[in-house]
């Protein structure tokens, strides 16, 4: 079966600017995950849907990351504006359900902010 | 804050060589996965071991999990130069379906 695609797979952009990343999860998994990974450190959850609902976003700076995850299929995560300290890997995920199933990840989007 | 702490945090050993990788939690869990991230395939799920359990085996991978000490090991047996990658555990805690994850072992494997 496809995994998890996420697009693009490097971005660079000043501080200050826009981006947006995209994610399509493995077909049929209701729950998806946006990851943020700072190099060195384990993955932060920031985001979790289930189908198009959110149900935790607790670790998600609302001030400048927004994310949807539109039918309940693809998602999309932004950051407006950014700063040097988003520069990291941004990790999507799915899962058939968010109880206890194990967690299917993509590629993953390495961000620089300059 | 991360709940799992691994150790050692990076790890070298000869190919044919058993590695074992350590993890430890401060709060009561449901369950406890292990991860490992190379560049090649990415972040990929290797084994699960719920709170009741206390041993678990897949291949040439062998999971423990003490919940009276808080802590679990990985130990990957006969190892290849393939498994050379960074090794995560992540907590799933009770009443949450949350991952949380550890900042991860470096393991290398020499051929």
């Amino acid at each position: 079966e496809a995994g998890v695609a996420q697009s693009p797979r490097y971005k660079i952009i000043e501080k200050r600017q826009s981006v947006a990343f995209w994610c399509n999860p493995i077909s049929g998994h209701a729950t998806l995950y946006w990851y943020q990974q700072i190099l060195g450190q384990g993955p932060k959850l920031l985001i979790q849907f289930q189908n198009n609902g959110v149900v935790d976003d607790s670790q998600l700076p609302k001030d400048r990351f927004s994310a949807e995850r539109l039918k309940g299929v693809d998602s999309t995560l932004k950051i407006q504006p950014a700063k040097l300290e988003d520069s990291a890997v941004y990790l999507c995920a799915s899962s058939l359900d968010y109880s206890l199933y194990e967690q299917y990840f993509g590629p993953g989007t390495r961000l620089t902010v300059t | 804050s991360q709940q799992g702490e691994e150790d050692p945090q990076a790890l070298s050993i000869q190919e044919g060589e058993n590695a074992t990788m350590n993890c430890s939690y401060k709060t009561s869990i449901n369950n406890l996965q292990w991860y490992r991230q190379n560049s090649g395939r990415g972040l990929v799920h290797l084994i699960l071991i719920r709170s009741n359990e206390r041993e678990k085996h897949s291949g040439r991978l062998r999971v423990t999990l003490d919940t009276s000490k808080k802590s679990s090991s990985l130990l990957i047996t006969a190892s290849r130069a393939a498994d050379t990658a960074s090794y995560f555990c992540a907590t799933s805690g009770a009443g949450s379906y949350q991952l949380t994850f550890g900042k991860g072992t470096k393991l290398s494997v020499i051929p």
